[in-house]
């Protein structure tokens, strides 16, 4: 898998934007990139996941850059329950590993009342 | 039952004890996955099943042994563990598509286990 390299922890006040930035500049013009997040005592939950432009859902945005050597997550207002350690993934789907998710350490998100 | 399910959530075992993990699916999705996430460690995945195929072990001990007898359906057997064998075990499912692509991973809440 390509490798992505992300803070160790950020911290944000609710109610505020937050900006979870991640690198990958070994990224190949197939990888997709995605996004999970593990709340304390729970399983990951996926996030989001793009490829080349940017991307909006309920829970999130994700930001490409032109090169896509570099992504954004963005939580538009965050909530105390979006506190949660924080995943940039791009998953090898080739040979027959199919989906195969490799997990780094993540960007702890603390967020203040 | 919605999503990914797995019990027990919490197991004591001691080294000697045979146990077994089981997860199931109620996405209608053809890949089941085993991760294991230790104290301070990042999420290491152990079994990738698609069609109930194994494709993926990933250097795990004989110790655990996986079953994947449906697509619905994933276990973990375990037999003769170790104390450094307690973790979390997650179990995943996902939709694989003709090209081999899959994107979203929905996982269970894990199972708790501790190797006395």
């Amino acid at each position: 898998d390509a490798k992505t390299t992300q803070p160790n922890s950020m911290e944000s006040n609710e109610e505020e934007p937050v900006h979870l930035p991640c690198n990958h500049s070994t990224i190949s013009g197939t990888d997709y990139i995605h996004w999970y997040r593990q709340l304390p005592s729970q399983g990951p939950e996926y996030v989001i996941h793009g490829l080349t432009s940017n991307v909006n859902n309920r829970m999130a945005s994700l930001a490409i850059a032109e090169d896509r050597k570099s992504s954004t997550l963005i939580l538009h207002r965050a909530t105390l329950r979006d506190a949660a350690v924080y995943y940039c993934i791009l998953p090898n789907a080739g040979g027959t590993s199919y989906g195969k998710l490799t997990f780094g350490q993540g960007t702890i998100l603390t967020v203040h009342p | 039952e919605t999503g990914v399910t797995q019990t027990p959530r919490h197991l004591v075992m001691g080294m000697t004890n045979k146990k077994s993990l089981k997860c199931e699916q109620h996405l209608g999705h053809n890949a089941m996955y085993w991760y294991k996430q230790s104290a301070k460690k990042p999420l290491e995945l152990m079994f990738v099943y698609n069609f109930k195929e194994q494709t993926e072990n990933n250097s795990v001990p004989s110790r655990f042994s996986p079953e994947c007898p449906n697509s619905s359906h994933l276990f973990l057997h375990l037999h003769t563990l170790q104390p450094e064998d307690s973790a979390l075990y997650l179990c995943a499912s996902s939709q694989v598509f003709w090209d081999r692509t899959t994107y979203e991973q929905y996982f269970g809440p894990g199972t708790r286990l501790t190797v006395t």
